[in-house]
């Protein structure tokens, strides 16, 4: 079992939908969980981070955190074009004052216009 | 800020030559990240330093590979021999605990192509 599941995709949603990326993680102990945003040919870049079980929004983006089930998500309303890209979930465990992030293999989002 | 700088962004080597890699991470971050990214692996983590002290190597592939971290701006990735399976897109990031999300910053990437 890989520490971070995603599904690969090709996700494709029509523009102004709303997306819904999921990802799943075996670690129990992890604390913080992250989703970067990767145009083709560019480096992650980092759109959301949450640490509580719950929603957390900002803007047209949606992290929600399910830690009893290992399941966190990212909605994005209103979806664009230019959200075209890989999303990547990573996850981290703190234990032993580390900060080493575990990535997914990334899901990719199609917004067709 | 000029955020992490990788160079150079692409190199493009001959099987059995060495390749080094450079990273200069964002200034007072305290962790930095080697990973390599390929579409079958994703990104996969090779190593991470803290305060320049090599902490976890275990995702190092095998002994053609080392790094090293003199001081606290400065990285160095180095593959010897490289090999054609070496060939992917290498990032640096650099993060700092006890900043608000402890994300990390990605710099640009190396494109490594070993032919």
């Amino acid at each position: 079992q890989k520490e971070v599941e995603q599904n690969s995709g090709p996700l494709s949603v029509p523009e102004g939908a709303i997306a819904s990326l999921n990802c799943t993680y075996s670690d129990r102990g992890s604390q913080s969980f992250f989703w970067y945003r990767q145009y083709s040919g560019k480096s992650p870049e980092l759109i959301m981070f949450i640490y509580s079980n719950g929603d957390k929004e900002d803007g047209r983006f949606t992290a929600q955190l399910n830690k009893a089930s290992q399941y966190v998500s990212l909605l994005i309303r209103d979806s664009q074009p230019s959200d075209s890209a890989t999303y990547l979930c990573a996850v981290v465990n703190y234990g032993g004052a580390t900060n080493k992030l575990i990535f997914g293999t990334g899901t990719l989002l199609a917004v067709q216009p | 800020d000029a955020g992490v700088i990788q160079s150079p962004r692409h190199e493009v080597t001959e099987m059995g030559q060495e390749v080094t890699l450079r990273c200069k991470p964002i200034s007072g971050h305290d962790y930095l990240f080697w990973y390599r990214q390929t579409m079958m692996r994703g990104l996969e983590l090779l190593i991470y330093f803290n305060n320049n002290v090599p902490i976890d190597d275990s995702g190092m592939p095998e002994d053609r590979f080392s790094a090293k971290m003199p001081n606290a701006s400065f990285s160095t990735l180095k593959i010897q021999p490289s090999e054609p399976r070496d060939s992917a897109v290498y990032f640096c990031a650099s993060s700092k605990i006890g900043t608000e999300n402890y994300g990390y910053t990605f710099g640009s990437g190396t494109r490594l192509t070993v032919v």
